[in-house]
């Protein structure tokens, strides 16, 4: 499985953005770059996703590197709600291979009012 | 549309006996996963099943631990004779399949929160 390697721990200000990185300097041609976060006492939940492109939605937004070593997510303005801890995770896109999720010690991310 | 929903939330168990955890997918699903996070650790893949079928269980203990997909009903992770270092918590998630963009999310549940006295 890729690895991935993120900060252990960040802080931010309510209403500021935050930069969380990911570097994956083994990443291959077929790798999904996906992003999961986990709120305290909760489930994890999809963020984002994307391959070389830069992508949007109404979460984050992820920027990824033109080598595709590594990759950033961007939330535009934390809200104390982002409190979780964020995982960068690779997920090649093989057929019939396992679709499980491998997820690293991720990045905790502390939002202050 | 309901999420994915897992019973119990709690579970207390002494040790020798048996923990049956259950996980309901997202309608439409049919590929469920189990994910276990020890006390202050990060979460570990246990398995993943289609409808009747095991697809992937590399994660699973070798001894104790087996998990089902039924063609009617819920998944169904089952542990025997538990020990305390089971204690944990166990996550389901679900997807709807392979093809296309659908197979690039899992959605979670809210786990199972297993206590072994």
């Amino acid at each position: 499985d890729a690895k991935t390697t993120q900060p252990n721990s960040m802080e931010s200000n309510e209403e500021e953005p935050v930069h969380l990185p990911c570097n994956h300097s083994t990443i291959s041609g077929t790798d999904y770059i996906h992003w999961y976060r986990q709120l305290p006492s909760q489930g994890p939940e999809y963020v984002i996703h994307g391959l070389t492109s830069n992508v949007n939605n109404r979460m984050a937004s992820l920027a990824i590197a033109e080598d595709r070593k590594s990759s950033t997510l961007i939330l535009h303005r934390a809200t104390l709600r982002d409190a979780a801890v964020y995982y960068c995770i690779l997920r090649p896109l093989t057929q019939g291979g396992s679709e499980k999720l491998v997820f690293g010690k991720g990045t905790k991310l502390t939002v202050n009012p | 549309n309901a999420g994915v929903m897992q019973n119990p939330r709690h579970l207390v168990r002494r040790r020798g006996q048996e923990a049956r955890l259950r996980c309901s997918p997202m309608k439409g699903h049919s590929h469920v996963y189990w994910y276990r996070q020890l006390p202050e650790e990060g979460l570990k893949f246990m398995v993943y099943l289609q409808k009747e079928n095991i697809i992937d269980e590399s994660g699973m203990p070798k001894e104790r631990f087996s998990a089902e997909f039924p063609k009617e009903g819920p998944s169904i992770l089952r542990i025997q004779q538990v020990v305390r270092g089971d204690s944990a918590a166990y996550f389901c998630a679900s997807s709807p399949g392979t093809s296309g963009r659908a197979r690039n999310e899992q959605f979670f549940g809210p786990g199972t929160r297993l206590t072994v006295l």
